[in-house]
């Protein structure tokens, strides 16, 4: 166990819809960092905050948005859902922020999210 | 054309014996190099992470080499454990100025480790 949580474990909606995936990082963790994996692209960086700022920014797409709140957990949006939005969404967090991502990530186990 | 290339893409061994996975790329300006472990449906687990100055890291039975002349990475397994059954995923990391950095993924080598 990683200690970071994600919530929901599965989720199964239709095309079009909104979904809210939640992240709670290990305590004393700043940083939270979002994951899309699917079995064609395989695993993508999405988004990174640090302290709630964003920090970086990877392959996310616009109908896709994420947010940092002042008690560090985090969430990411997805909307106009597609069936290729199909993935595992992971969170992992770290300590903190360094400038050339050397800091040591723990990961979540993952919202498997299915688009009927 | 993916800047991280593993290989091989599967690889089956028998317990106990070693196996070296490979991961070759051309990311450029280089920052750092990772090698996680996932199971399967479980998020991946960091197993070293090297930067440009280091060539050898080791976490237990598992070593990563790093030559940033050839951009050539390798993780060795010593003495598999059925436990090291899963997929190991380098991901390279590239300075972006102004930005900070950008993350590039192989496809990953699937290990199974048969009794």
């Amino acid at each position: 166990d990683s200690g970071v949580t994600q919530t929901p474990k599965h989720l199964i909606t239709a095309t079009g819809q909104r979904v809210t995936l939640r992240c709670s990082p290990r305590s004393g963790d700043l940083s939270v960092y979002w994951y899309q994996q699917s079995l064609d692209q395989g695993l993508q960086f999405l988004i990174q905050y640090y302290n709630g700022e964003e920090r970086a920014k990877g392959n996310i797409l616009e109908r896709f948005s994420a947010q940092q709140f002042p008690d560090l957990h985090s969430e990411l949006n997805l909307s106009s859902l597609e069936l290729g939005d199909s993935a595992l969404y992971f969170c992992a967090s770290s300590v903190a922020f360094t400038s050339d991502n050397t800091d040591t990530q723990y990961f979540g186990p993952g919202t498997r999210l299915t688009v009927l | 054309k993916n800047q991280v290339e593993q290989s091989p893409q599967s690889l089956i061994i028998l317990e106990g014996k070693n196996c070296t996975l490979q991961c070759n790329y051309t990311v450029s300006p280089f920052s750092n190099l990772r090698w996680y472990k996932q199971d399967t449906g479980r998020g991946p687990v960091s197993l070293t992470i090297m930067t440009f100055s280091e060539n050898t890291k080791s976490n237990g039975r598992y070593t990563a080499t790093l030559d940033a002349d050839t951009k050539q990475s390798s993780l060795h397994i010593t003495a598999s454990q059925l436990s090291d059954s899963a997929s190991y995923i380098c991901v390279v990391s590239a300075y972006v100025p102004n930005s900070g950095y950008a993350l590039n993924f192989g496809k990953g080598t699937s290990l199974l480790v048969t009794p």
